[in-house]
């Protein structure tokens, strides 16, 4: 079974700077898709950026981009230009490409990220 | 576009009653998904329905949790007799069907359902 681990239960940043939130997953798929998501005191779940396995090249959103790294199983999110609107939780998630059956979310435990004006 | 509707956003109950939460997704999309999200931890899948259908509930307990995704109307995930440890935020989100333009394998949220059992 797939697993998606957040080692950072907590960061800070100061406003302006950039930070980098981790995230690990472990699969034996070589197609899938990950997500970073954002939920902030609303709680709403926002979507922040995708990326698709089979693509070399990193997701890119303005300020948000990801590192991912297929062969280490690591896809890390980075804020530049941080600002007070970005504190928020984090989550990491994995989706299998199928459809069906195996087409739920699979989530970190998230990322809780302070921006200090 | 009217986002993921979800009712009531704050539901108390007390131990042995009923909850019912609704879900209406997006305009178009007939995927719908319960998660359910306990203090300090992500959100747990739950049930995958598509409409008249329950395609995969292998995150649901099988005892007292009931979905549906009726022809006509919201999803309702339906909680018989509460006890505490129920007490979570329950988060449903929709996608659309394959052949629809837009990106896909997006899953849209939103903004849940808490529930606090007494």
């Amino acid at each position: 079974a797939q697993t998606v681990t957040q080692s950072q239960p907590e960061m800070s940043v100061q406003e302006a700077e950039t930070v980098t939130l981790s995230c690990t997953y472990d699969t034996s798929e070589s197609d899938y898709y990950l997500f970073w998501y954002k939920q902030p005191p609303s709680r709403q779940m926002i979507l922040v950026i995708r990326q698709e396995a089979y693509k070399q090249q990193n997701a890119t959103e303005n300020r948000f981009s990801v590192n991912f790294q297929k062969a280490a199983k690591s896809f890390s999110l980075k804020i530049s230009d941080s600002q007070l609107g970005d504190a928020a939780m984090y989550f990491c998630a994995y989706r299998s490409p199928y459809g069906g059956s195996q087409g739920n979310l699979i989530f970190g435990k998230g990322t809780k990220l302070s921006v200090k004006p | 576009n009217a986002g993921v509707m979800q009712n009531p956003r704050h539901l108390v109950r007390r131990r042995g009653q009923e909850a019912r939460l609704r879900c209406s997704p997006m305009k178009g999309h007939s995927h719908v998904y319960w998660y359910r999200q306990l203090p300090e931890e992500g959100l747990k899948f739950m049930v995958y329905l598509q409409k008249e259908n329950i395609i995969d509930e292998s995150g649901m307990p099988k005892e007292r949790f009931s979905a549906e995704f009726p022809k006509e109307g919201p999803s309702i995930l339906r909680i018989q007799q509460v006890v505490r440890g129920d007490s979570a935020a329950y988060f449903c989100a929709s996608s659309p069907p394959v052949g629809l333009p837009g990106p896909k394998n997006i899953q849209y949220f939103g903004a849940g359902t808490r529930l606090s059992v007494l």
